[in-house]
């Protein structure tokens, strides 16, 4: 494909279950981002991938987060013992070069849905 | 700390009208601003990336502006349609935040037929 996809693209989840989400960027993107986006707020930063190097990983709300890009390109957030403040879309995007002036590109997400 | 906010929050018109939808962050040491549309329960769309050399860019029915010394941008829309119905949202990319983009909370546009 084209652009950035994500699976699954609706996730519902027990209180206390782990949960992974996937991103696959576009061919060649060699940054990738993970976001979260609460319901009426705008995306706010998870963690940021340089290749298989995890270069940021100041947004992530605690430690039950964990991302990972072991081949530098697929990568997957995990969240364990979720809980319900964890609800919420989960949205991963790509960019070509390491560069901050290059584009974001933006998969459909993930919505999680914790109960 | 970035700030980024969005004024209105929510916006109905007629079609055919002409609207402008603004942006306001608080450090103005930006790489760029990025506008992007979203549809419900969609992910974002990037509409126009305004590096901080530039004033504006544009594409189609779509101007946006940067205007980074007083820390605002403002998009605009002509002869707005339905199908732009959507939310709008504007992120800066910061130097001291690294590559990440820091986003608004959006402004939700509804265009009437």
């Amino acid at each position: 494909g084209a652009g950035v996809s994500q699976s699954p693209r609706y996730k519902v989840a027990k209180r206390g279950q782990d949960v992974a989400l996937r991103c696959d960027p576009i061919s060649g993107h060699v940054s990738l981002f993970w976001y979260q986006q609460a319901l009426g707020q705008g995306p706010e930063f998870l963690t940021y991938f340089q290749n298989e190097a995890q270069l940021d990983k100041s947004g992530l709300p605690s430690d039950r987060f964990f991302a990972e890009r072991p081949e530098g390109s697929v990568s997957t957030l995990k969240i364990q013992r979720t809980q319900q403040e964890d609800s919420a879309v989960y949205l991963c995007a790509s960019s070509l070069r390491l560069a901050a002036y290059n584009e974001q590109f933006f998969g459909p997400g993930t919505r999680l849905t914790v109960l | 700390k970035q700030e980024v906010t969005q004024i209105p929050a929510a916006l109905s018109v007629p079609e055919g009208e002409n609207l402008v939808l603004n942006c306001s962050f608080t450090d103005s040491a930006i790489y760029n601003l990025q506008w992007f549309r979203q549809d419900p329960g969609k992910g974002l769309t990037s509409l126009l990336l305004i590096q901080s050399s530039q004033r504006e860019q544009t594409s189609g029915r779509l101007n946006a502006s940067l205007d980074k010394s007083s820390g605002r941008s403002t998009l605009y829309i002509a002869a707005s349609q339905p199908g732009d119905s959507a939310t709008y949202l504007c992120a800066v990319r910061n130097p001291t935040r690294g590559q990440n983009f820091v986003f608004g909370p959006g402004t939700r546009l509804s265009v009437l037929p």
